[in-house]
């Protein structure tokens, strides 16, 4: 979706170098979410927000944070990077009228 | 968490009616049920989208039986460009959306 971008597209690191991949959307959507997805386990939710400041904890939350500083930038950090996280990372903007969310294309991160 | 159920995998051949199926276990009463379908090194896309009975556009059909426990996605007369993963999903918990496994859709000619 044009409305939703992800950078960057592909990053490869070492383990223990802190990592952080942003999610940037322009539709002003209160709500957006952090997933990974790894072969053989669909898409796992990381962290979410549900406007500037306000976020919480998924699934798999460990070794992650965000943050939330203003309506169109979602940012995932990764502290100390582990080969474990070497994962495609979507973000998602969700639509709380339709209940849609919309994906952003991706970041493969792989962890040395 | 809201985790629903599918199948892991299903095949089927160009032409072919192919019908996908969830459990929505522990949905509530202002969920909606959502399918999104995922092509190779993409973000899931959103298919379609119903609340009960069933919902038609034009890329596919939507079946939820009286109860919302379960809800059938129709993907009419299939060609290879459908193979893809499907995703069921309905938000229980509010604020988080939880996906389950998804199905893998082989299409073969």
């Amino acid at each position: 979706d044009a409305g939703i971008t992800q950078s960057p597209r592909h990053k490869v690191t070492e383990t223990g170098t802190p990592v952080t991949l942003r999610c940037h959307q322009t539709e002003n959507h209160r709500y957006m979410y952090w997933y990974r997805q790894d072969p053989g386990h669909g898409l796992r939710l990381i962290h979410y927000s549900y406007g500037v400041k306000d976020t919480d904890k998924g699934e798999v939350s460990d070794g992650y944070s965000v943050s939330r500083s203003k309506t169109e930038d979602f940012l995932l950090t990764l502290e100390s990077a582990t080969s474990s996280q070497t994962s495609v990372y979507f973000c998602a903007m969700r639509d709380r009228v339709t209940d849609t969310q919309y994906f952003g294309p991706g970041t493969r991160l792989t962890v040395l | 968490l809201a985790k629903t159920t599918q199948p892991i995998s299903m095949d089927s051949y160009e032409g072919q009616e192919v019908n996908i199926t969830c459990s929505h276990n522990n949905i509530a009463t202002n969920d909606y049920i959502t399918w999104y379908q995922q092509f190779p090194s993409q973000g899931p896309r959103f298919i379609i989208q119903g609340y009960k009975t069933k919902v038609t556009n034009e890329v596919a059909s939507l079946f939820i039986p009286a109860d919302r426990k379960s809800s059938t996605l129709s993907l009419p007369r299939v060609s290879l460009s459908d193979t893809a993963v499907y995703y069921c999903l309905n938000n229980n918990a509010g604020n988080m959306l939880t996906f389950g496994g998804g199905t893998r859709l082989m299409v073969k000619p």
